[in-house]
């Protein structure tokens, strides 16, 4: 069955501090797509990542990089040098239908980032 | 790119009276619309999902309706609201093949 484990509850770093955030899927599709989504305090989800599952390339956008690894079913999110801003709520998702797009989502981890 | 609509943004319901919570999409055709509530700040599940005008598929047998009575229009009602149908309401829609990208959310409260 799918599912998608985030084990951190929640996160506090000081700012500036380098944090990742883990992300541990299951499936049984050989064809599926991993996402990652900000919640900040406002509620509405920001889309920050689709992945493939025959993309296992590593993606750095600014200060955000993310590092898929198939061997492990993990797909896991790091923030460098993070900032205030980045304090929120954040979920990795699962999708294995590509006709229905159904996501299976991970129970979130908070991030706190303190000045 | 699409945008989505949701109103209300905000919404106290006393248990027992029906609810609809509305969402509309602009600037895509044909998309798949979701409903997924949050309760207490967490988890997503996801309620109801469309591929089509009038094609609904519940996820999770519970209180509540959905419907799809227009391309771009997606509906989510009960006819009696209970004290668990309190949460933060969110609507996703998703272009063909792509990703989901979400509404500002409905919160309800329902005493």
């Amino acid at each position: 069955a799918q599912k998608v484990t985030q084990a951190q509850t929640e996160i506090s770093v000081v700012e500036k501090e380098d944090v990742t955030l883990d992300c541990v899927y299951e499936t049984r599709d050989t064809t599926y797509y991993l996402f990652w989504y900000k919640q900040p305090p406002s509620g509405e989800l920001v889309f920050l990542i689709r992945r493939n599952s025959f993309d296992e390339q590593n993606e750095i956008s600014g200060r955000y990089s993310w590092n898929f690894q198939k061997s492990t079913s993990s797909f896991n999110f790091t923030i460098t040098a993070s900032q205030v801003v980045d304090s929120a709520v954040y979920f990795c998702a699962l999708s294995e239908e590509k006709n229905t797009g159904k996501l299976i989502f991970g129970q979130g981890t908070t991030l706190q980032v303190k000045p | 790119s699409q945008t989505i609509h949701q109103w209300p943004a905000t919404l106290v319901q006393p248990v027992g009276s029906p609810l609809s919570l509305e969402c509309t999409v602009e600037g895509t055709s044909n998309p798949n619309l979701y409903w997924y509530r949050q309760a207490a700040g967490r988890g997503l599940q996801l309620l109801f999902y469309s591929v089509g005008i009038g094609q609904i598929s519940s996820e999770v047998p519970q209180n509540l309706s959905a419907s799809r009575p227009q391309d771009r229009q997606f509906i989510l009602s009960s006819k009696k609201l209970l004290l668990s149908d309190s949460g933060f309401y969110l609507c996703a829609c998703m272009p063909l093949g792509e990703t989901q990208y979400f509404g500002p959310g409905t919160r309800l409260l329902v005493l």
